[in-house]
Formats: C-alpha cells, structure tokens, sequence
C-alpha cells in the first residue's frame, strides 16, 4: 500500500462548482501535509499547509481528518485557471511522500 | 529571491551517453531532494541530502545512477551510461531546515535517451 494515496481523477467540473479531493494516508503517526498544484509541464508549487483544525485561502480549504486519516482540499467557486493536477503531501516517518495526484479539469 | 535553479532545462542525448544534471538550492535551505517524474511511475524520489550529505539514497534505480553535492549551493545527478528507460522529467527540490519542511521545485529537466 502506498503511504499516500489519491483518485487520480480527472474531476471534470464547470466553472463556478464547488469540488473537493480526498487524500488518505497509511501512517497514523504522520504530521506534516500539505496541498501542491502542478500545472502541465511545470514544476510543483505548494499551495497551501494543512493544519489539525482545518485552514481556508481564499477560495481554497484544507482540512485534516485523523480518525479517518485523510485530509482534504476544497475549491470553491472554481475558476478555468484552477485546472491542473493536485498533489497531497504526508510524511512517512522523517520523510515527506508525495501522493500521484489529481487532475482537475475546469470547463467553461 | 531566487528559487531553485535547475540545468539543462531540456536534454536529449543518445542511450549510452553520460548525462550530467545539476542543480543550484534556494540559498540557506540545508536539504536538497532529487526526484524523477513519469505518468507511469508518477513523482519518485531518488535521493536527498541534508547538510550536503547523502541520507537516503534507496530510491537510486541502479548503480548508472550518482549524486553528488560538494558544496552547500550545488548538486549533481550523472546518469552513465544512459538508458531509454531514464527519460523523465527530473526535479531538484530544497527545502529550509527540518526535513518535514515544505519543499520548492525547480523548474526541472525534461530528459530523452534516444
């Protein structure tokens, strides 16, 4: 099993939807997480934290479900530029591991 | 600021070939990681330094794979010889102190083996 694990989608959604991504996670002992978004033939850039009581960006919430052990990013009000793959972020041990990502595809 | 700096951006050589990647981290970040990406295989790390010294290098594929980094603001990943199997895009990544620290990407290098 992989230490972090996505739906690799893609999520189609019209503009203006609200959408969220689950991530799950095997090692109950992990701390960090964080939400990268990565465009096509891009590099990955951190989008935001993951906090233990949830945090919100702007149009952007991440939260953290430990009973479960998955954290979440929601997009509200979704805009055509937030197509692009989201990868989640969890460490196992002393290390962070990236999960494979999950394509979001915005239409007009 | 200047983020992380990656060379060449783009690489196309003949199986066979060394190839040499190099890699400049964000100034005073004391961890660089090098990660290879394929829609296979996805995002995989190869191997990471803290303080200049190799700590983990299990996800190396095999011996053609080396690292190096002689100095805190530079970094090498050689591959030799080359392989068809070894085209990707590869990343370089630092991060500040503590390796739970999130992590900036440079641009990466797209590379092909013919």
């Amino acid at each position: 099993r992989k230490e972090v694990e996505q739906d690799p989608g893609p999520f189609n959604v019209p503009e203006g939807a609200t959408v969220a991504f689950n991530c799950t996670y095997s090692n109950s002992a992990s701390q960090s997480f964080f939400w990268y978004r990565q465009d096509c033939r891009k590099e990955p850039k951190l989008l935001m934290s993951v906090y233990s009581s949830g945090n919100e960006d702007g149009r952007f919430t991440a939260q953290l479900n430990r009973a479960s052990q998955y954290i979440s990013l929601l997009i509200r009000d979704s805009k055509l530029s937030d197509s692009a793959t989201y990868l989640c972020v969890g460490n196992a041990g002393n290390m962070l591991t990236f999960g494979g990502g999950t394509r979001l595809m915005v239409k007009p | 600021d200047a983020g992380v700096i990656q060379s060449p951006r783009h690489e196309v050589t003949e199986m066979g070939q060394e190839v040499t990647l190099r890699c400049k981290p964000i100034s005073g970040h004391n961890s660089l990681f090098w990660y290879r990406q394929t829609m296979m295989r996805g995002l995989e790390l190869l191997i990471y330094f803290n303080n200049n010294v190799p700590i983990d290098d299990s996800g190396m594929p095999e011996d053609r794979f080396s690292a190096k980094m002689p100095n805190a603001s530079f970094s090498t990943l050689k591959i030799q010889p080359s392989e068809p199997r070894d085209s990707a895009v590869y990343f370089c990544a630092s991060s500040p102190t503590g390796l739970l620290q999130p992590q900036h990407f440079g641009d990466g290098t797209r590379l092909s083996i013919l």
